[in-house]
């Protein structure tokens, strides 16, 4: 089974610094893809960024990076010079047929 | 503003009752998705319709039914209710419903079951 691992449930970044959200997964697939949707407080979903799992290179959306590791199974998400309305939950996704959510990490973001 | 809207935004109800939240997906998507989320289960993946037609389902229970309809917005119908489906029940839709595709989600319907 494929699952999804955020092991931090919180984080706190102060305005203007880099931050890095965890996440892992387990899969047998070697072609799958991987998004960070963010949830702010208004409950919407929004994505993020994603990664296609056969491209070596770390996606990157102006501020917000990964750091995608395929053979650890691991992708994390940097987001860097954080900005107050950065503040939500961060939910890492995997996906070859249907998506699997981890139980996402909240980010709190200090003035 | 993701183009997918989802009615009603907030639904009360009481257990035992049914009812039918109503999903549209973005212009020219063929795939719509449901996904609950819950405070003990996270965000879990119910069913996907493709063009009409079932193409994945999840973890949705027999009380738990969807459809998508010749215009391709989407229907999740819940019945005989229960205190645990209280949840968020997003809608989410893709172009053409591959894994490779993103999907945009809608606003959400929240409901609750009293």
């Amino acid at each position: 089974a494929q699952t999804v691992t955020q092991s931090q449930p919180e984080m706190s970044v102060q305005e203007a610094e880099t931050v890095t959200l965890s996440c892992t997964y387990d899969t047998s697939e070697s072609d799958y893809y991987l998004f960070w949707y963010k949830q702010p407080p208004s409950r919407q979903m929004i994505l993020v960024i994603r990664q296609e799992a056969y491209k070596q290179q770390n996606a990157t959306e102006n501020r917000f990076s990964v750091n995608f590791q395929k053979a650890a199974k691991s992708f994390s998400l940097k987001i860097s010079d954080s900005q107050l309305g950065d503040a939500a939950m961060y939910f890492c996704a995997y996906r070859v047929n249907d998506m699997r959510f981890g139980a996402g990490t909240r980010l709190t973001v200090k003035p | 503003d993701s183009g997918v809207t989802q009615t009603p935004k907030h639904l009360i109800t009481a257990t035992g009752q049914r009812v039918t939240l109503r999903c549209s997906p973005r212009s020219g998507d063929l795939s719509v998705y449901w996904y609950q989320q819950s405070l003990d289960q996270g965000l879990q993946f119910l069913i996907q319709y493709y063009n009409g037609e079932e193409r994945a389902k999840g973890n949705i229970l027999e009380r738990f039914s969807a459809q998508q309809f010749p215009d391709l917005h989407s229907e999740l119908n819940l019945s005989s209710l229960e205190l645990g489906d209280s949840a968020l029940y997003f809608c989410a839709s893709s172009a053409l419903g591959s894994g490779q595709e993103t999907q945009y989600f809608g606003p959400g319907t929240r409901l609750l079951v009293l």
